[in-house]
């Protein structure tokens, strides 16, 4: 079955002490990305990956860190969490190219930072 | 920055209904333009695009419109069911690689 899968969905944690949301998919496709969701705000993304060794910031990458060794994993790091990063986060992969219009989310982390 | 937006946040819509569902967007480079549902606990998922050369594409019970001159997309659901109540978000994938999403639209349909 095609799927992206996160893990953990649900994670209280304290201010400063980092962690790792990590995501991978199945489906060989080359581009994936962060996103978090907030109230009144919709989908913002954190960052992307066109390829393996290839990160790039997206719209708010402040206070976040990726990285893509594997073609089929893309984890998110929060050296430092703070209040401001508590959220609901989705990553997402696609096929290559201005085609690849159908990403696949995984089921989302939320995330308590207190 | 953002470049896509909906008009409404919310909509009500009895069941049975013809929904429809606004989006603007900015970048006119912008090469397919996608509508996404997400269902409550769930990710985004994808429901139907459109290239930019196109105004009109239809899927099942799904139309999207794009006006490029206004700068306008929009998602005619027809004959709207308890089961499309979701929130409804537009997409671009322009000429990056990005894919850049609105704020999203709560649909509520009720019988």
């Amino acid at each position: 079955e095609a799927q992206v899968t996160q893990n953990p969905r649900y994670l209280i944690t304290v201010t400063g002490k980092k962690l790792t949301v990590t995501c991978s998919q199945n489906m060989n496709h080359e581009y994936m990305s962060w996103y978090r969701q907030d109230p009144g705000l919709g989908l913002r993304q954190i960052y992307y990956s066109m390829n393996v060794e290839v990160t790039d910031k997206g719209d708010v990458p402040e206070g976040y860190k990726v990285s893509r060794k594997e073609k089929r994993n893309f984890p998110l790091i929060l050296e430092s969490p703070s209040p401001n990063q508590t959220s609901l986060y989705f990553c997402a992969s696609r096929k290559k190219g201005l085609s690849g219009t159908e990403a696949f989310f995984g089921q989302g982390t939320r995330l308590t930072v207190v | 920055g953002e470049s896509v937006g909906l008009h409404l946040p919310t909509l009500s819509v009895q069941e049975g209904d013809n929904s429809i569902i606004n989006c603007a967007y900015s970048n006119s480079a912008s090469d397919y333009f996608i509508w996404y549902k997400q269902e409550s606990g769930k990710g985004p998922q994808f429901i139907i695009d459109i290239r930019s050369n196109m105004d009109k594409r239809q899927g099942q019970r799904v139309t999207v419109l794009l006006n490029k001159t206004v700068k306008h997309l929009s998602l005619q659901i027809a004959a709207t069911q308890p089961g499309d109540s979701a929130v409804y978000f537009c997409a671009e994938n322009g000429a990056g690689t990005a894919l850049i999403f609105g704020k999203g639209t709560t649909l509520s349909v009720s019988s």
